[in-house]
Parts: C-alpha cells; sequence; structure tokens
C-alpha cells in the first residue's frame, strides 16, 4: 500500500481562492519532505523541500509567498497555494524519503494532486 | 547547475522486444540514480536503483551504471503493452539535501501488440 499520502487527489477552485495540498508519511518520521510540479508532457520541477520545524528551502523562481509550506511534525508537511490564478492549474506531488534506508534510503511519492484554478 | 538529459523519444517497441532507455548526467558527483516509471496522470513509481557501477537485473528490468561515462540505462525485456508509460531518470548529488532527486524530461515509450 502507500507509504506517503496525498490529499486531495483533485481539486478545482475559483481563482483567487486558495487551496491546501497534505503530504502524509504513513509508517515512517520525514524530516525532510519535497513538493514538485509537473506540466503535461514536462518533468518534474522540484519546487521547495519541506524540513519539519524549520523554514522550507525554495528553489530559485518559486514564489514563497505563493506557495506556502508548513511542517509541522514529522509525518505531515502542507502546500498552501494562495490566491490561485489559472497559471497555477498544474499536477502537484510530493515526496518523502525513508530514513530507515540510510543515505540510499528509498525516496516514495504521493498520489498528486491535480490543481485546476478557473 | 545539474543537469539529467534523457533521449525524450516516443520510442515504440513490439510486445516481446527489448526497451532501451537512456539517461546521461552531468554531476560527476551523483551518488544514486533511479528508474522511475509515470502512467498518465499519475505520480511516479520507482523500478529499479542503482548505485555502483554495472548492472542490477531485477525481473524483466536491467539497470546499468557506468559512472566514469555518466551513463546509465535501463533495458527492459519482454515488453508488455502495460510496460507502455513514461520513464523518468532521476540522480542524487553528493551535497544536496539527502533525497533531493534530480529528474530528466522522461522518455515516453509505448509497447504495442
Amino acid at each position: 500500500g502507500a507509504v506517503v499520502s496525498q490529499h486531495p487527489s483533485r481539486v478545482i477552485c475559483k481563482s483567487g481562492t486558495s487551496v491546501k495540498i497534505e503530504c502524509r508519511s504513513l509508517d515512517f518520521q520525514a524530516t525532510t519532505m519535497f513538493w514538485y510540479r509537473q506540466f503535461p508532457k514536462k518533468s518534474l520541477m522540484l519546487m521547495a523541500t519541506s524540513n519539519e520545524g524549520s523554514k522550507a528551502t525554495y528553489e530559485q523562481g518559486v514564489e514563497k509567498d505563493k506557495f506556502l509550506i508548513n511542517h509541522a511534525s514529522l509525518t505531515l508537511s502542507t502546500l498552501t497555494v494562495t490566491s490561485a490564478h489559472p497559471e497555477d492549474s498544474s499536477f502537484y506531488i510530493c515526496s518523502a524519503r525513508n530514513p530507515r534506508g540510510g543515505n540510499t534510503g528509498e525516496l516514495f511519492f504521493g498520489e498528486g494532486s491535480r490543481l485546476t484554478v478557473l | 547547475q545539474k543537469e539529467v538529459e534523457q533521449n525524450s523519444g516516443p520510442l515504440s517497441v513490439p510486445e516481446g522486444a527489448i526497451a532501451s532507455l537512456n539517461c546521461t548526467y552531468s554531476d560527476r558527483g551523483s551518488q544514486s540514480f533511479f528508474w522511475y516509471r509515470q502512467y498518465s496522470g499519475k505520480s511516479p513509481e520507482l523500478i529499479m536503483s542503482i548505485y555502483s557501477n554495472g548492472d542490477k537485473e531485477d525481473g524483466r528490468f536491467t539497470a546499468q551504471l557506468n559512472k566514469a561515462s555518466q551513463y546509465v540505462s535501463l533495458l527492459i525485456r519482454d515488453s508488455q503493452p502495460s510496460d507502455s508509460a513514461t520513464y523518468l531518470c532521476a540522480v542524487t548529488s553528493r551535497g544536496s539535501t539527502l533525497g533531493r532527486l534530480y529528474f530528466g524530461r522522461g522518455t515516453q515509450l509505448t509497447v504495442w501488440p
């Protein structure tokens, strides 16, 4: 079964509203989670690294105030798309590394969240 | 800048054939290498991981790594229509956050019956 759960899997919202996406590690604690964005027929682009108990690290070009990341516990990270616009419509995917695997611990992906902004 | 290059395809092979997917990477510090399969509209699924030079086999899948050439490949034997998907090559990099992956753009594979 899934070891990283993402919710919601699909969301449609009106322009200007905010949307929260949750990413949970189900049977391990993840001090670090990663948030990716994927446009149709494109590869995954890392948006930010979510760090438990501290601020997220954003990739160049990603607006911190627009994509709010909170990693309040060892099993939950949230991504909030604030004041969403149609250009924010995309497939958002989180991932987490199982630390039990050591430095080569396997990385697990959530199921992804398809955001459509009208 | 850490780059991961894949032949974007699409790659089309008949059922039962061998599909060969290639990937090169720019960072010599890369230490871990992964192949993910992604079906349309779904998130990536880990197929193979490889960490040392040589071949690694798992069922119909064989990953090959050549660090000197900065090259990693994935062979799929006895290809099945269910193997039709986009295959993503991903690498880690020494000095980067543990678990941070650098992805290629993916190779779209179609296996026709």
